[in-house]
């Protein structure tokens, strides 16, 4: 089975200051790892994913996620918030040596960015 | 290019009555999926279609959920009869590769 742990219910950081929302995930081989955004009333968007390579992901907006495979981990970053980035924050994770299977998803962390 | 569009955004309605959403998926998206999330939850997949054909409905609650996808292009959830706990959004998405792209969902209030 695969599973996603999001333990921050809520992020709070000020604009300008460097954010991190942390999960870690289990699965029985190597993992695919994603996080999407969902701004109120709107559908999760695609931010960036982890498949294979270089431990350090470059995604949307300026956020980026680094890989840890001994940690288990895929914290999402940014150096410099905005209060825009404010947002629900989800992390995935599919295991591919299961077949063909889906997106397990975190419960969400809610990221606030004050100004 | 359009997203995933879905119908509609909002709907209430009493508990037994029956309910349908709609989706329409990116184009050229052979994928298909419908989830449900729940208030302060991530999306639990309820359905996934390769085209026109279920290949994963394992979550999906039979007795009173159904789902189609004819011609292997737009889609349609139903429920029938709804029940209180049935309350949330429900999120249509379709991907390319591997990542998904998702509709803005329909809120669904069974009172």
């Amino acid at each position: 089975a695969q599973s996603v742990a999001q333990p921050e219910d809520q992020v709070n950081v000020a604009e300008g200051n460097p954010l991190t929302v942390k999960c870690t995930y289990s699965v029985s081989g190597n993992p695919y790892l994603f996080w999407y955004v969902q701004y109120p009333n709107r559908g999760l968007q695609f931010l960036l994913k982890y498949i294979t390579g270089d431990n350090l992901v470059k995604g949307s907006y300026g956020f980026e996620a680094e890989f840890n495979k001994s940690q288990t981990s895929f914290h999402l970053k940014k150096p410099s918030a905005l209060v825009s980035d404010s947002a629900l924050y989800f992390c995935a994770v599919r295991d591919p040596f299961s077949g063909y299977s889906t997106l397990t998803f975190g419960k969400g962390t809610m990221l606030l960015v004050s100004p | 290019e359009a997203g995933v569009v879905q119908s509609p955004r909002y709907k209430i309605i009493e508990k037994k009555q029956p309910v349908a959403f709609w989706c329409n998926p990116i184009s050229g998206h052979n994928t298909l999926y419908w989830y449900r999330q729940n208030l302060g939850q991530g999306p639990e997949l309820l359905i996934r279609y390769e085209n026109e054909e279920a290949v994963d409905d394992s979550q999906l609650p039979k007795d009173r959920f159904s789902a189609e996808r004819l011609k292997g292009v737009d889609s349609t959830l139903k429920i029938q009869p709804a029940e209180l706990g049935d309350s949330a959004v429900y999120l249509c998405a379709s991907s390319e590769r591997d990542i998904q792209f998702f509709g803005p969902g329909t809120r669904l209030t069974v009172l």
